[in-house]
């Protein structure tokens, strides 16, 4: 069964600083997507980032990477140069199938970022 | 641009009532749609997901149902609610296929007293 584990309950990341939210996956499949999601005290979610899993570069967008390490079944967000306005919840998503068709996609427990001014 | 809207934002239903929530999106068409249920502090459940208006398939077996009458129309529903249903209720949308993004609405914090 395909499963999503985020370790880290709470960050704290100075301004300007980087931080690494983790995130281990688990499938057998071989066909994946890996996706992180931002969701503030708003309650919105806000899709950042996309990693496929036959995608050879790291995924960017911004000040957004994805450290994509495939043998070891993770997909880290590396959040360069951090804001204020990056606290907020972030979870990591995974959709097996993606080239059948799959639709199901599975979230983790999420990591709450604090970023200290 | 894709927009996507959610109603109503928050809903407070004693045990044993109906619940109908709405979702609908403008701007593309043919979307997948999905219905999820946020519990406090934790991450996201998948209640539904559909391909196209009337295909509905369900995740989790559970008092709710959900049906896509149009395109872009997607509701979430009860017959009778249970304290079990609280939570926040979230639709979103994502371009046919297996590989693209969801997008959220606002979402529906439901209350059942």
């Amino acid at each position: 069964a395909q499963k999503i584990t985020q370790t880290q309950p709470g960050m704290f990341v100075q301004e300007k600083e980087a931080v690494t939210l983790d995130c281990t996956y688990d499938t057998s499949d071989q066909s994946y997507g890996l996706f992180w999601y931002k969701q503030p005290s708003s309650g919105e979610m806000i899709f950042l980032i996309y990693q496929g899993s036959y995608d050879e570069q790291n995924a960017t967008e911004g000040r957004y990477s994805l450290n994509f390490q495939k043998a070891r079944k993770s997909a880290n967000l590396v959040i360069s140069a951090s804001q204020l306005g990056d606290s907020a919840m972030y979870f990591c998503a995974m959709r097996e199938g993606v080239g059948t068709g799959g639709f199901k996609t599975i979230f983790g427990a999420g990591t709450r970022l604090f970023v200290k001014a | 641009s894709q927009t996507i809207h959610q109603w109503p934002a928050t809903l407070v239903q004693p045990v044993g009532s109906p619940l109908s929530l709405e979702c609908t999106v403008e701007g593309t068409s043919n979307p997948n749609l999905y219905w999820y249920r946020q519990a406090a502090g934790r991450g996201l459940q998948l209640l539904f997901y559909s391909v196209g208006i009337g295909q509905i398939s369900s995740e989790v077996p559970q008092n709710l149902s959900a049906s896509r009458p149009q395109d872009r129309q997607f509701i979430l529903s009860s017959k009778k609610l249970l304290l079990s249903d609280s939570g926040f209720y979230l639709c979103a949308w994502s371009r046919a296929g297996g590989n693209y993004e969801q997008y959220f609405g606002p979402g529906t914090r439901l209350t059942v007293t």
